[in-house]
């Protein structure tokens, strides 16, 4: 069992430009979750699956802001036309069924907006 | 909504000192209760949990018990070492289907030789 990994590890972009970040699960777990974590806060719910169904959504989730899990295991988190406050760390958790409130976290994607 | 409250930091202390770090929680129902660790540059690792009224989670040393009646939830260590020192996140998770977790703001741990 490798753990959650997430790509890319660090992203710097220019404000405007579109970024897409990657997770893959531990095998089996069937929830995913997507967090933002600014400096100094803990991690802030962005949004959730179960399988390949997005059951919920953070108010903090703009309409700038898309998350596909399209077969059920990786997922991808796009984020368009960036702003400079969307730089955070953005990570990614699953859980399995049998436990779905122990998630297990990767380690994160850093995003710089300039 | 649910909500966590951790002590404020930054908590400095010297090796095999006596730690504790207070958490305190507000949620409907009867959330699972967890501590996780995050050294530098890296994700949350899981370090213990608790899921009813009077359970103990412990792991590494490192032990709280979920009580009810004051809604708490507080990280102690007997004994700290300089590896210890990382933030340390209390957070809750609902019993129910809703899936999200929610976290307090950290406290970041050092500890001196």
């Amino acid at each position: 069992d490798t753990g959650v990994s997430q790509d890319p590890r660090h992203k710097i972009t220019k404000r405007g430009q579109n970024v897409t970040f990657r997770c893959d699960p531990i095998s089996e777990h069937n929830r995913l979750y997507w967090y933002r974590q600014t400096l100094g806060q803990g991690p802030e719910f962005l949004t959730y699956f179960q399988n390949e169904a997005q059951l919920e959504k953070s108010r903090l989730l703009s309409d700038r802001f898309s998350a596909e899990r399209p077969k059920g295991s990786f997922s991808t988190l796009e984020i368009q036309r960036t702003e400079q406050g969307d730089s955070a760390m953005y990570l990614c958790a699953s859980s399995f069924t049998r436990d779905q409130e122990t998630q297990y976290f990767g380690p994160g994607t850093r995003l710089l907006v300039l | 909504g649910n909500s966590v409250t951790q002590m404020e930091g930054p908590v400095t202390l010297s090796e095999e000192a006596f730690l504790t770090i207070n958490c305190t929680y507000t949620a409907t129902g009867y959330p699972s209760l967890f501590w996780y660790v995050q050294y530098p540059g890296e994700g949350l690792q899981l370090l213990l949990k608790a899921t009813k009224a009077d359970d103990k989670g412990s792991n590494k040393g490192f032990e709280a018990t979920y009580r009810k009646e004051t809604t708490s939830f507080h990280l102690e260590k007997g004994s700290v070492q300089v590896s210890d020192s990382a933030v340390y996140f209390c957070a809750l998770s609902p019993n129910t289907n809703a899936g999200k977790s929610t976290f307090g703001d950290g406290t970041t741990l050092t500890v001196k030789p």
